[in-house]
């Protein structure tokens, strides 16, 4: 079985300010780890994702996350916050050939 | 190359009423799944096919079914619709079974009064 828990279902920074969202999952082999963002009545566009290889993994958008097994974590962050950057924010974990289960998200909040 | 295309973009439907969701996968992309997602339950995986054969099921109830057809389009159906169906359903692809990118339509928001 797998899981996603991000903490924090809204996170407010000020535009410039670094953002960090959260993610701790649970996998009994080891995942592959997804951050998707959603804009109001959209789909989800993927971020960036870890498979294998180097644990940090850098995406678009200036956001990267950071592959930590002994903490069984993947937080998302991007050194400085846009105003275009507020979005919804879901962080996913697969294992192998299993679908993918996705947190409940966190709504990213950016003021000028 | 074109995305993953749901249609429609929007439905309203009445409880009691059936209806059908489509959605064409990436050009090439043999694997399509299908979410629900709602501000209570967040995104829950309903089903996903690969070459016409469903693969895995969510805890969904038997109201909720799906196919895929040989050019790899998916329709999903949701018979007697109750209130709670309400969502935002979204189709996603993929190029492999271990879902390493998965691509996501823009969604069908459905509304049952």
């Amino acid at each position: 079985a797998q899981s996603v828990t991000q903490l924090g279902s809204h996170v407010s920074v000020s535009e410039g300010a670094l953002v960090l969202l959260r993610c701790n999952y649970s996998s009994s082999v080891p995942p592959y780890l997804f951050w998707y963002v959603q804009y109001p009545n959209q789909g989800l566009q993927l971020l960036l994702k870890y498979t294998t290889g180097a644990t940090l993994v850098k995406g678009i958008n200036g956001f990267e996350a950071e592959f930590k097994k002994s903490e069984t974590s993947f937080h998302l962050t991007k050194p400085s916050a846009h105003m275009s950057d507020a979005a919804e924010y879901f962080c996913a974990v697969s294992s192998g050939y299993s679908t993918l289960t996705f947190g409940k998200g966190t709504m990213l909040l950016v003021s000028p | 190359k074109a995305g993953v295309t749901q249609t429609p973009r929007y439905l309203i439907k009445t409880r009691g009423q059936q209806v059908t969701l489509s959605c064409s996968p990436i050009s090439g992309h043999r694997s399509v799944s299908w979410y629900q997602q709602t501000p209570g339950q967040g995104l829950q995986f309903l089903f996903e096919y690969f070459s016409e054969t469903q693969r895995n099921k969510g805890n969904f109830p038997g109201r909720f079914s799906g196919r895929q057809f040989s050019n790899s389009r998916s329709e999903m159906n949701v018979s007697t619709l109750e209130l709670g169906d309400s969502a935002l359903y979204l189709c996603a692809s993929s190029s492999n079974l271990q879902n390493t990118e998965a691509f996501f339509g823009q969604g069908t928001r459905l509304t049952v009064v």
